[in-house]
């Protein structure tokens, strides 16, 4: 239950194109959900985070999806670029508690 | 400045052998931690500190022992290393309030391997 499913494992997208990760979760008391990036050779990076009270969020060209009734919340990579090449990670926790990551999602966008 | 810094970044050596990682951040941060990444890029928490005290431990074995002499730094030490403990190290940080963990900051990492 305290796990957090990312899909999928690895993505492909040209240029220009969209990018969607998507994570599901099962425990209910989770109350934020972050979206790290992670570059090789570097420690993870906090993207952008929501909270079960919106439904979405946007900064840039970065949007998360929440569906709280599914359980369910997703990133979206508006003209993805070649630099937003990386490996993404979902999380979620309760509270003060720790974050629990996704398995992460290997990103690379073609020129 | 770098917010948190780990040291080394890169370290090898043989099966059996001792060896410690440094973590310290300049953030101001109360709380900081202690994360493995696998060989598949799955991180996992292995401790958290908040003011110097443990907070969490997972199911980690016993031959990992974190020491955090103040707040600004958590030192890793793993005696009698074997190969399942090649992975990378991440040590992070963050400021908890009474709503949530709050962002954290990762270091660069530390990657270890075991021969």
């Amino acid at each position: 239950q305290q796990q957090v499913k990312q899909s999928p494992q690895s993505l492909i997208v040209q240029k220009g194109g969209i990018s969607i990760i998507n994570c599901a979760y099962e425990n209910t008391a989770f109350d934020y959900f972050p979206w790290y990036q992670q570059f090789p050779g570097k420690g993870p990076a906090l993207l952008i985070a929501i909270r079960p009270d919106v439904s979405e969020k946007k900064e840039g060209r970065f949007t998360i999806s929440f569906n709280k009734s599914a359980k369910q919340f997703s990133l979206h990579i508006m003209d993805s670029q070649p630099g937003d090449s990386a490996t993404y990670f979902c999380a979620a926790s309760v509270g003060q508690g720790n974050l629990i990551f996704g398995k992460g999602t290997k990103l690379s966008v073609k020129p | 400045d770098t917010a948190v810094s780990q040291t080394p970044k890169y370290l090898v050596t043989q099966m059996g052998n001792d060896k410690s990682i440094k973590c310290e951040q300049n953030l101001g941060h109360d709380t900081m931690y202690w994360y493995k990444q696998d060989s598949k890029k799955f991180l996992k928490i292995m401790f958290s500190y908040n003011n110097k005290e443990l907070i969490i431990n997972e199911t980690v074995p016993n031959r990992f022992s974190p020491k955090s002499p103040d707040k600004a730094h958590l030192n890793l030490h793993i005696n009698s290393l074997e190969l399942g403990d090649s992975a990378v190290y991440f040590c992070a940080s963050s400021q908890v309030t009474l709503r949530d963990t709050g962002e954290l900051f990762f270091g660069e990492g530390s990657r270890l391997t075991v021969l």
